[in-house]
């Protein structure tokens, strides 16, 4: 069964700072997603990572995945308060139709 | 626009009446899920269909059933809803789960059941 895991589960930082989001999961997949969540809104899709060593940036996010290690980090570069939401990874279940998606971290960027 | 639809956002119920939640695309995708959002477990997927009468369950498929008639439409039903799965709801599409391709999420539905 594959299990995913993110952490920390919450994050409390400073505007400026640098900081990094883990998800691990257990067994092999052949995809990995990022997604955004704001309080009270839908899920906003950020980055698919389909291949070890890749490597996605979009503004001060940057996401990457190591296969082998089972292992995606999301990155923030000089965090700014729009970037506050919680950040959910999800993981594909290999030649299955499924998605399994970690606890979800709740990111607070204070100014 | 591309979007996903659900519909109610909203709805209190008791337990055991029956209900119906839609879902609709209108980006001709063959892939569409459900999921449930519960604070610290993240979203877990409940049902998922590949296309037009081909469903299959996630991981947490009690008390839930699923159609899919229409490529565009994936209603969830709760036949005898109970107060366990009180919770926010989410479909999503993607026109296919193995494709490098993001999947669009709807904009929740709320439930309580009382």
């Amino acid at each position: 069964e594959l299990k995913v895991e993110q952490n920390p589960l919450f994050l409390s930082m400073q505007e400026g700072k640098n900081y990094t989001i883990y998800c691990n999961y257990s067994t092999t997949s052949d995809r990995l997603y990022w997604y955004r969540q704001d309080p009270g809104k839908s899920l906003e899709s950020l980055f698919v990572l389909l291949s070890n060593g890749a490597v996605k940036q979009e503004g001060r996010l940057m996401a990457s995945l190591d296969t082998k290690a089972r292992l995606s980090t999301l990155h923030i570069t000089a965090a700014v308060h729009d970037l506050s939401a919680t950040y959910f990874c999800a993981v594909s279940v290999q030649g299955a139709q499924k998605l399994v998606f970690g606890q979800g971290t709740r990111l607070t960027i204070n100014p | 626009e591309a979007q996903v639809t659900q519909n109610p956002r909203y709805l209190i119920t008791v337990t055991g009446k029956k209900l119906t939640v839609t879902c609709s695309q209108n980006m001709n995708h063959e892939y569409m899920s459900w999921y449930r959002q519960d604070p610290g477990l993240g979203l877990r997927q409940i049902y998922y269909s590949m296309n037009v009468e081909v469903t299959d369950k996630g991981d947490v498929p009690e008390g839930y059933k699923v159609s899919r008639k229409e490529k565009r439409n994936f209603p969830l039903i709760l036949e005898s809803p109970s107060p366990n799965q009180t919770s926010l709801y989410f479909c999503a599409s993607s026109l296919f789960l193995a494709a490098p391709d993001e999947q669009y999420f709807g904009p929740g539905t709320r439930l309580t059941v009382t």
